[in-house]
């Protein structure tokens, strides 16, 4: 089945730096992958996603890279701002639904 | 309502009580998901209903853990004789999305489950 890895396990950055979390995978099948964000005390949300016909995909300060040769994925944060620190996982369809990585703590840092 | 609800969202059970965890998914959504979280870590996948078929239950970690979803809406998921390793977050999630393709999930605020 899917594995998939992730890191970061915590990253501090100060407010405004960019940063960056990378995520691999085992099943070179697979072809959605998703970041999630989630605050403490809530379930995780969607923030981006990329499928594998693309290589690029970004939404204001957000912006997700796939490699597929090499099974990786990251999730890029420009002019990261407080509201951003959160527990932030990547994901891989395996097969079974959604295989999540064990996320990475972001504290921005005022 | 706007989003997955989830009941209770904090339940204390003596080792070896049964407990039942609600969870109300978005109003049309086929597909429901539950999984795991334990402290610190991923969500880690129990199962997977289709409207009201349970088509993957691969991740239900023993016999002691059921659930259904027997009108295609609502879910429980149950856990039988309860022990200290079910201490977790309980996290159900629903998709309008059928098939192979899981689309974006909609996951509730969970249910913490502690087992003294």
């Amino acid at each position: 089945g899917e594995n998939v890895e992730q890191h970061p396990s915590t990253l501090s950055v100060q407010e405004g730096d960019s940063a960056v979390i990378k995520c691999t995978y085992s099943d070179s099948a697979s072809n959605y992958f998703p970041w999630y964000k989630q605050e403490l005390g809530k379930g995780p949300q969607l923030i981006i996603d990329i499928r594998s016909n693309v290589g690029e995909k970004k939404d204001q300060r957000i912006a997700v890279t796939l490699n597929k040769t090499a099974k990786h994925f990251s999730l890029h944060i420009t002019e990261t701002q407080p509201e951003d620190s959160a527990v932030y996982f990547c994901a891989a369809p395996g097969n079974t639904p959604l295989v999540f990585g064990k996320g990475t703590r972001l504290s921005v840092i005022a | 309502g706007a989003g997955v609800s989830q009941s209770p969202r904090y339940k204390v059970a003596k080792r070896g009580q049964d407990v039942a965890l609600r969870c109300d998914p978005i109003s049309g959504h086929v597909s429901l998901f539950w999984y795991q979280q334990a402290l610190g870590q991923g969500p880690e996948f129990l199962t997977y209903f289709q409207n009201e078929a349970q088509l993957d239950k691969s991740g239900l970690p023993s016999d002691r853990f059921f659930a259904e979803r027997p009108e295609g809406s609502v879910s429980t998921l149950k856990i039988q004789r309860t022990q200290q390793e079910d201490s977790a977050v309980y996290l159900c999630a629903s998709s309008f999305m059928t098939g192979g393709d899981t689309g974006e999930l909609f996951f509730g605020e969970g249910s913490r489950l502690t087992v003294l």
